[in-house]
């Protein structure tokens, strides 16, 4: 009931491209989901973060979806560039404000191709 | 603004050996936490620290210990080293708010 679930484990697109992570979720007491980007040999990076009362966010080309019901959120890369070529990971958190420890998803290896 | 700061950056240590990590936090946060990260692998929470505190802890063993410092630097210390103990071990450190900061890692080989 711990688990974060990711698809896909790695993802090539061309530049300009759409990629999709997705990423489900069994307990519902968590209350914080954050994406993080990690370069090789880099900690990882808070890109974008959703409460469960918001369905969708948007940060620059970093969207994220949300479907309570589902159990389910997603992350979206408008217009992929080169450089976004990164691991993604998703995780999710409880307690007030997300104060838990974080519960990652197990990464998506994302290469842009120009 | 210095953000979250690890040392050492690499190191290699022989098995059965023992290791000391450090953290310190991003300026004003007062929580820190250390996960594991394997090889290709998600980070992993080891425990978290809060007001000198071990407040909550992961699935590791007790050859994982740690402290926190009055001015909210921590430390990971693991005894008794294995192979499999090596992997980047990251710090994170939280304020008044749910944002999470990273650091850049520790990289641990154990050979």
């Amino acid at each position: 009931q711990q688990q974060v679930k990711q698809s896909p484990q790695s993802l090539i697109v061309q530049k300009g491209g759409i990629p999709i992570i997705n990423c489900a979720y069994e307990n519902t007491a968590f209350d914080y989901f954050p994406w993080y980007q990690q370069f090789p040999g880099k900690g990882p990076a808070l890109l974008i973060a959703i409460r469960p009362d918001v369905s969708e966010k948007k940060e620059g080309r970093f969207t994220i979806s949300f479907n309570k019901s589902a159990k389910q959120f997603s992350l979206h890369i408008m217009d992929s560039q080169p450089g976004d070529s990164a691991t993604y990971f998703c995780a999710a958190s409880k307690g007030v404000l997300g104060t838990d420890k974080l519960i990652f998803g197990t990464g998506t290896r994302l290469q842009v191709f120009p | 603004d210095a953000g979250v700061t690890q040392s050492p950056t690499h190191l290699i240590k022989t098995r059965g050996q023992q290791v000391t990590l450090r953290c310190s936090p991003k300026s004003g946060h007062d929580t820190v936490s250390w996960y594991q990260q394997a090889l290709g692998q998600g980070p992993q929470f080891i425990f978290q620290y809060y007001e000198e505190e071990e407040r909550q802890r992961g699935n590791f063993p007790d050859r994982f210990s740690g402290h926190q410092f009055p001015n909210y630097s921590s430390e990971l210390n693991v005894n008794a080293l294995l192979l499999g103990d090596s992997a980047l071990y990251l710090c994170a450190s939280r304020g008044s708010g749910n944002t999470i900061y990273f650091g850049e890692g520790s990289w641990l080989t154990v050979v």
